[in-house]
């Protein structure tokens, strides 16, 4: 079966431009999460989902950044008015449901360029 | 605060020898921790979990309450080891949110 996947791959914009960064979960995985991934840093954590709705939203920087899941599937992540501390890998996982241990299934990412 | 501290950004050591990345937590509740690994040109994947107390690859991780740490051990290392490692932890107890240490780069020579 396909893995998480991510589109597009590499992404070069404007500053000021919106970005929209797609998101395709294992087919069935309930959960679905994105991360940011900045140079030499670690994985922040932007967003849940939990089905269709967000119950944790506390690592988006900021209200430029929003998301959101349609049919219990695809996500997209909109940057609105992009600046270049944007720019770096944006991560999305899934996995089978919140439950605390289950493994979260990595797409390849999306690498934002913000020039 | 949540915090996922893994204070070697790079280590490297010989082919055989042993291997130690560290990993320390800062966590009110009871957390789930986990070891991601990635290489290169592939993607973040699960390494293991403590709740499985699993041996992967040869690699064993034993979650320390006391001294909250989740430090990764392989008694010999390979060059296919050589990769980025993350130490990550989650709520236990119904919190969505992963927090991700900075992830420590072990190369292992030949």
């Amino acid at each position: 079966g396909a893995g998480v996947s991510q589109s597009p791959s590499n992404k070069v914009t404007e500053k000021g431009k919106d970005v929209e960064l797609r998101c395709d979960p294992i087919s069935g995985h309930t959960a679905l999460y994105w991360y940011r991934q900045s140079l030499g840093q670690g994985l922040e954590f932007l967003i849940y989902f939990q089905g269709n709705s967000a119950p944790d939203k506390s690592g988006l920087p900021s209200d430029r950044f929003s998301a959101e899941r349609t049919g219990g599937s695809v996500s997209t992540l909109t940057i609105q008015r992009t600046q270049q501390e944007d720019s770096a890998v944006y991560l999305c996982a899934s996995s089978a449901d919140r439950a605390s241990y289950n493994e979260q299934f990595f797409g390849p990412g999306t690498r934002l360029t913000v020039l | 605060a949540q915090r996922v501290t893994q204070p070697e950004k790079l280590l490297s050591v010989f082919k055989g020898a042993p291997v130690e990345l560290k990993c320390n937590y800062s966590y009110s509740g009871s957390p789930e921790l986990f070891w991601y690994v990635q290489y290169s040109r592939q993607r973040l994947q699960l390494l293991l979990r403590h709740i499985s107390r699993e041996s992967i690859k040869g690699f064993t991780a034993d979650l320390n309450k006391g001294e909250t740490s989740f430090h990764l051990k392989k008694p010999f290392a390979q060059e296919e080891d050589s990769a980025m490692y993350y130490c990550a932890l989650k709520s236990s107890t119904g919190g969505f949110k992963t927090i991700f240490g900075a992830g420590t780069r072990l190369f292992v020579k030949a």
